[in-house]
């Protein structure tokens, strides 16, 4: 069993759609979570970032951990064709330490 | 001002030869570290460097080495390059007394 799993997809979504993207991990010593965005040939740009459980709303964006569950979410709202990339999300035991990714979900909002 | 800065863009080796990668951090920062990604993976952690010292290391063979210079930028070393090397390579600056990554754009390698 990987650290990290994330489904990889590919999901598309029809534009104005509310996207749900979703990690489970494994060890129980993560307490920092992520999510990323990935441009096709960029490298990951930092979303949203979560400090152990709780939810974090961003504009459109919302994250959320359950680590009872070993369980993240990251919810966009309004989804816009710009908002096309892979999703990684991306977690650590503390700061500074690793960062272990999940596969990254590529999702595609079509207008 | 300047995020983090990697080079080459791209680049085509042949099996066994040797590449090394460069990255000049985000202003202000003092740690660098170094993540392979292949073709539809996530970033896998290979190494850290913080105070010209690596600190942390991922499962990765010794073929794969680095250096931190006194400005704090760093260089990837691979030597006896693998077909499987072919990845893209990130470098991620954070600033040791803060949480948070910034990540360059990356290095394609391919290995042919």
């Amino acid at each position: 069993q990987k650290e990290v799993e994330q489904d990889p997809g590919p999901l598309s979504v029809p534009e104005g759609a509310i996207v749900s993207l979703n990690c489970t991990y494994s060890n129980s010593a993560f307490q920092y979570f992520m999510w990323y965005r990935q441009y096709s040939r960029k490298g990951p740009e930092l979303l949203m970032y979560t400090y152990s459980s709780g939810n974090k709303e961003d504009g459109r964006f919302t994250a959320q951990v359950d680590k009872s569950s070993k369980y993240i979410s990251l919810f966009i709202r309004d989804s816009q064709p710009s908002d096309s990339a892979t999703y990684l999300c991306a977690m650590s035991e503390a700061g500074n330490t690793p960062l272990v990714f999940g596969k990254g979900t590529r999702l595609s909002v079509i207008a | 001002d300047a995020g983090v800065t990697q080079s080459p863009t791209h680049l085509i080796k042949t099996r066994g030869q040797q590449v090394t990668l460069r990255c000049s951090p985000k202003s202000g920062h003092d740690t660098v570290s170094w993540y392979q990604q292949a073709l539809g993976q996530g970033p896998q952690f290979i190494f850290q460097y913080y105070e010209e010292e690596e600190r942390q290391r991922g499962n990765f063979p010794d073929r794969f080495s680095g250096h931190q210079f006194p400005n704090y930028s760093s260089e990837l070393n691979v030597n006896a390059l693998l077909l499987g090397d072919s990845a893209l390579y990130l470098c991620a600056s954070s600033l040791v007394s803060l949480y948070g990554y910034t990540f360059g754009s990356g290095t394609r390698l391919t290995v042919v």
